[in-house]
């Protein structure tokens, strides 16, 4: 089975432009995750989405950053206009529901912002 | 609020011998955690977790985790290091009584392992 897929691996990127991150969780998942990692912060929630509504979205930075999920297959991380402490690695995951059950990560976007 | 201490952020150990990464968590109900390894520029991949049951989890990799609610940790073991365990190993819990919440996944900061040859 295919995992959770992200593009693109690797972005870099002037100050001031926008960015788009994509994901396609696992097919069949109802539970899509964005999350950011640094090296100050570690991996920290960004949006929760459930059955493609966004649930929680709490841990978005600010209002540079926007999510979507128009369809369970797919879903946007978009920040605009990026900044250089955006630089990070971004995951998406997904799972089944909550609770006890496991969330499975992409390989990550890494973005670089000059 | 929910949260997880890994107190170390590195451990080294010489291949063959028995390795322990820490974790201690805090949570208000009922704690599902789980352990994580991150391989260099990769994702996440899922190692093991404890919901409920035998305190000593078995999981990927020869890994192993024991549950132990009174001390309320959840330390990885292995009893035999490899050189390809040289890698992040993150623990997290959820609180499994939150209901609609049990989302939330909270991370401890990361434990970077090297087992040296």
């Amino acid at each position: 089975d295919a995992g959770v897929i992200q593009s693109p691996r690797h972005e870099v990127t002037e100050m001031g432009q926008e960015v788009t991150l994509r994901c396609k969780p696992i097919s069949g998942h109802n539970s899509l995750f964005w999350y950011r990692q640094t090296m100050m912060r570690g991996l920290e929630l960004l949006i929760y989405f459930n059955n493609n509504v966004p649930i929680d979205d709490s841990g978005m930075p600010e209002d540079r950053f926007s999510a979507k999920m128009p369809n369970a297959s797919f879903s946007t991380l978009k920040i605009q206009p990026s900044e250089p402490r955006d630089s990070a690695v971004y995951f998406c995951a997904s799972s089944l529901g909550g609770g006890g059950l496991s969330i499975y990560f992409g390989e990550g976007s890494w973005l670089t912002v000059v | 609020a929910q949260s997880v201490a890994q107190p170390e952020d590195q451990v080294n150990v010489a291949e063959g011998n028995p390795l322990t990464v820490k974790c201690t968590y805090s949570v208000s109900g009922n704690p599902y955690l789980f352990w994580y390894v991150q391989y260099p520029n990769r994702g996440l991949q899922f190692l093991l977790k404890y919901i409920t049951g035998d305190n000593l989890v078995k999981g990927s990799y020869g890994f192993e985790a024991e549950f132990n609610k009174s001390q309320t940790s959840f330390h990885l073991k292995k009893p035999s290091a490899l050189v390809s365990d040289s890698a992040l190993y993150f623990c997290a819990v959820r609180d499994g009584n939150s209901g609609a919440g049990s989302y939330q996944l909270t991370f401890g900061k990361g434990t970077k392992l090297s087992v040296i040859p």
